[in-house]
């Protein structure tokens, strides 16, 4: 099965600055990679999303680069404010939606003021 | 229809009791997924329907554990003689098709003392 590993578990940086996070995967047969943010006590809610057929996807400060052959996808957010704070969660899956999403454990943000 | 909902939003049981968890999802989505989260985790797949069909149940964390989704519509999730282990919050997500973003709902956290 799929196995999706997350670097780093906590990550602090100043307002403002970029926070990058990354991600690998194990099945070559992935082709959707989610990532989803939850506050303390919320539900995780899908922030950016890239298939396997894009290379890069952008949307406003936050992207998300995939590297297939490497089996690597990062996500990037930059002009980081405090609302950014969270647990980021990625995800992988083979697509069909029968084997649901692998995701990593997760990466806690803190952005300091 | 502003979401997926989760009923009840808390439970607490005694071990050995059972409990049903309830989701009602968009309601043009035909995908309903269980994840069970574990604090510091991320969420972990446990079952997947597309309409009223059980697509994938092996993920199921024992055979304490089922699901149904009679009509195609909400779903339930039971755990019979409950044990500690499995206090966790229960999640479930809906989306439209195979590789969409899930929307999840804010879950069901259970305490099994």
């Amino acid at each position: 099965g799929e196995n999706v590993e997350q670097h780093p578990s906590t990550l602090s940086v100043q307002e403002g600055d970029s926070a990058v996070i990354k991600c690998t995967y194990s099945d070559s047969a992935s082709n959707y990679f989610p990532w989803y943010k939850q506050e303390l006590g919320k539900r995780p809610q899908l922030i950016i999303d890239i298939r396997s057929n894009v290379g890069e996807k952008k949307d406003q400060r936050i992207a998300v680069t995939l590297n297939k052959t490497a089996k690597h996808f990062s996500l990037h957010i930059t002009e980081t404010q405090p609302e950014d704070s969270a647990v980021y969660f990625c995800a992988a899956t083979e697509g069909g939606g029968a084997d649901g999403l692998t995701f990593g454990k997760g990466t806690h943000l803190i952005i300091q003021p | 229809d502003t979401g997926v909902s989760q009923d009840p939003r808390h439970k607490i049981t005694k071990r050995g009791q059972n409990v049903t968890f309830r989701c009602d999802p968009i309601s043009e989505h035909n995908r309903l997924y269980w994840y069970r989260q574990t604090l510091g985790q991320g969420p972990e797949f446990l079952t997947y329907f597309q309409n009223e069909a059980q697509l994938e149940k092996s993920r199921l964390l024992s055979d304490r554990f089922s699901a149904e989704r009679p009509k195609g519509s909400f779903s339930t999730l039971e755990i019979q003689r409950t044990e500690q282990g499995d206090s966790a919050m229960y999640l479930c997500a809906s989306s439209y098709r195979a590789s969409d973003g899930y929307t999840f709902g804010s879950g069901t956290r259970l305490t099994v003392v």
